[in-house]
């Protein structure tokens, strides 16, 4: 079976740019999890869907991230502007049932 | 917020040795769940203890739960290099909506 897919691997970018992170599920499954894992921390929540409706973002900073889900399929999240703080891996992660979920590689962001 | 911390932070131990962590956590949950990370990639799902369950076996691994302490533990029994990684628990929230919050994780280093 064909794992979770994230796109780009690693990004740089320069503070007050902004950034796309791509993420594509795994087939049929209907959540779908943003995470923020900050070097040495756990993940952190971002964002979560179910099929292509927000079930929590209370962790999200609105007024620089977005996300969002077509479909119920493929989600982006995106900064804009970017700070220094961003700096960290961009985790998505799907499941089917609230008993596992299946993680991508990531996308480790680096801001200067 | 972090919903679970992970007690050590690092643990180091010679190879064929036990390596046990702890998981603390703060409010009423349905199951929770032992991921691994190494170095640079995304985590992956290890085992599932549900709420009325005490103790689950999978191998090499033994988890206990305790919902009177709100505490986890999981054991690796005879560890090899190859478990040196990051080890997280996850809490899946009574009412959180599938919701799956990580705490801080434990760094394992197995050493020959």
């Amino acid at each position: 079976e064909a794992g979770v897919a994230q796109s780009p691997r690693y990004k740089i970018i320069e503070k007050r740019q902004s950034v796309a992170f791509w993420c594509n599920p795994i087939s049929g499954h209907a959540t779908l999890y943003w995470y923020q894992q900050i070097l040495g921390q756990g993940p952190k929540l971002l964002i979560q869907f179910q099929n292509n409706g927000v079930v929590d973002d209370s962790q999200l900073p609105k007024d620089r991230f977005s996300a969002e889900r077509l479909k119920g399929v493929d989600s982006t999240l995106k900064i804009q502007p970017a700070k220094l703080e961003d700096s960290a891996v961009y985790l998505c992660a799907s499941s089917l049932t609230a008993l596992r979920a299946f993680f991508g590689q990531g996308t480790r962001l680096t801001v200067v | 917020s972090q919903q679970g911390e992970e007690d050590p932070q690092a643990l180091s131990i010679q190879e064929g040795e036990n390596a046990t962590m702890n998981c603390s956590y703060k409010t009423s949950i349905n199951n929770l769940q032992w991921y691994r990370q190494n170095s640079g990639r995304g985590l992956v799902h290890l085992i599932l203890i549900r709420s009325n369950e005490r103790e689950k076996h999978s191998g090499r691994l033994r988890v206990t739960l305790d919902t009177s302490k709100k505490s986890s533990s999981l054991l690796i029994t005879a560890s090899r290099a190859a478990d040196t990684a990051s080890y997280f628990c996850a809490t899946d929230i009574t009412g959180g909506g599938n919701k799956l919050t990580f705490g801080t994780g434990t760094q394992l280093k197995v050493e020959l």
